[in-house]
């Protein structure tokens, strides 16, 4: 089965840093995804990315988040200033033609 | 907005037993999947039924589709103690590429 990898596996952060989440998605899929799941909710879609670029992101993914694709292989979530309530399990997704999602393992991120 | 949303929030079954979820949503949809998320862990792909369909099977998994009634549910017969996890349902519009999650369904089985 195809494998979407993460890293780190968790990240511990202090309020107000920086923050880069890194996936490597399966290589010849088409749409790429992060989403977040604070501890016991639901999953919530942040932004999906398609030929190298944002095609839709949600009310979450303000000015904080940015995505990049920088070397047509990694795909990652950058979140600038971190607050307490980023604190959330992290997941990237990569989707083919079928609209199957398949996930990575996630990054749980703890801000302090 | 289109969410889905699952019912019921926490079910608890003996091993063998059949275990039905159920999911509403509020908007037409081009598909509806089913997920599977094991504590802590990404989630898994379970099955995928499109809005042309009405029921689907995938081993002893059976999701039925509504689109009248903007609702789907996931049915795992002979259930297993390693299908303890939580289930979400996730949806995706007509319109563009985002898939929306409910809230999910913890399911816990009992040997």
């Amino acid at each position: 089965e195809p494998e979407v990898t993460q890293t780190p596996s968790h990240q511990v952060t202090q309020m107000g840093q920086e923050v880069i989440l890194r996936c490597v998605p399966i290589s010849n899929h088409l749409y790429f995804y992060w989403y977040r799941q604070i501890l016991g909710q639901k999953v919530e879609f942040l932004v999906s990315f398609y030929n190298n670029e944002i095609s839709e992101k949600s009310e979450i993914f303000d000015d904080q988040f940015s995505v990049e694709r920088p070397d047509g292989s990694n795909f990652t979530l950058k979140i600038r200033s971190t607050k307490l309530e980023d604190s959330a399990m992290y997941f990237c997704a990569a989707v083919a033609g079928a609209d199957e999602q398949y996930f990575g393992p996630g990054t749980r991120l703890t801000v302090t | 907005s289109q969410q889905g949303e699952e019912d019921p929030q926490a079910l608890s079954i003996q091993e063998g037993e059949n275990a039905t979820m159920n999911c509403s949503y509020k908007t037409s949809i081009n598909n509806l999947q089913w997920y599977r998320q094991n504590s802590g862990r990404g989630l898994v792909h379970l099955i995928l039924i499109r809005s042309n369909e009405r029921e689907k099977h995938s081993g002893r998994l059976r999701v039925t589709l509504d689109t009248s009634k903007k609702s789907s549910s996931l049915l795992i017969t002979a259930s297993r103690a390693a299908d303890t996890a939580s289930y979400f349902c996730a949806t995706r519009n007509n319109y563009g590429q985002n898939f929306v999650f409910g809230p999910g369904t913890r399911l816990s089985v009992l040997p």
